[in-house]
């Protein structure tokens, strides 16, 4: 019974380059959020999906970000030509399609701009 | 006004004592609540949800809403050094199914 699988749990990438963070559900659910977290802050809200539809992405960068959740596949975050105000951890969580239900988190990736 | 407010702490209480942790938040069509604990470096950890108005209890931690004060709160009885951590509030918003954070209280549990 896995729970929700993120990857890559570390990613060191160069000013300019794109990182890609990877967010795989739990069995069973089918809305993801992600959230972006600064060292001692608190949980900033990017963006809400469900398969193949984004839900609320108030919380998105106008530029360089993107998310997507395929109907196969895992969630995807993009950051495209990342600076060094990108680095933070990055935390996706998933519920299931039922409204208004409990959200479980992965582990993070903890992306460094250097 | 800010969507989920929480007291940032710290929050200090010897072991053994009752914790309180407290949040407000601002949409009144609000439907769900939920506390989170996130131990330094770690993701947050799910411990309790509420629903309805009342009290809820898991254990050694009790859930509290009152939503015509807009208001939830957290109790951890008998404290204990392990539930050092930073405790954060969220909240599903009426209008949409936002999962809303607080920034935390942090809590320490003094041996």
């Amino acid at each position: 019974n896995a729970g929700v699988m993120q990857n890559p749990r570390h990613l060191v990438r160069r000013r300019g380059q794109e990182a890609r963070l990877r967010c795989s559900p739990m069995k069973g659910h089918s809305h993801v959020y992600w959230y972006r977290q600064l060292p001692e802050e608190g949980l900033k809200f990017m963006v809400y999906l469900q398969k193949e539809n984004i839900i609320d992405e108030s919380g998105m960068p106008k530029e360089r970000f993107s998310a997507e959740f395929p109907k196969e596949g895992p969630s995807i975050l993009r950051i495209q030509q990342v600076v060094r105000g990108d680095s933070a951890a990055y935390f996706c969580a998933s519920s299931p399609p039922a409204p208004n239900t409990e959200a479980f988190f992965g582990q993070g990736t903890r992306l460094t701009v250097v | 006004q800010k969507e989920v407010e929480q007291n940032s702490g710290p929050l200090s209480v010897p072991e053994g004592a009752i914790a309180s942790l407290n949040c407000t938040y601002s949409d009144r069509g609000s439907q769900s609540f939920f506390w989170y604990r996130q131990y330094s470096g770690k993701s947050p950890e799910l411990i309790m949800f509420i629903y309805s108005n009342g009290d809820k209890e898991d254990g050694r931690f009790t859930a509290q809403l009152n939503k015509a004060s807009q208001y939830v709160s957290l109790l951890i009885r008998d404290s204990q050094p392990s539930d050092s951590a930073t405790y954060l509030c969220a909240v599903i918003g009426g209008s949409n199914y936002k999962l809303t954070f607080g920034k935390g209280t942090l809590l320490t549990v003094n041996p």
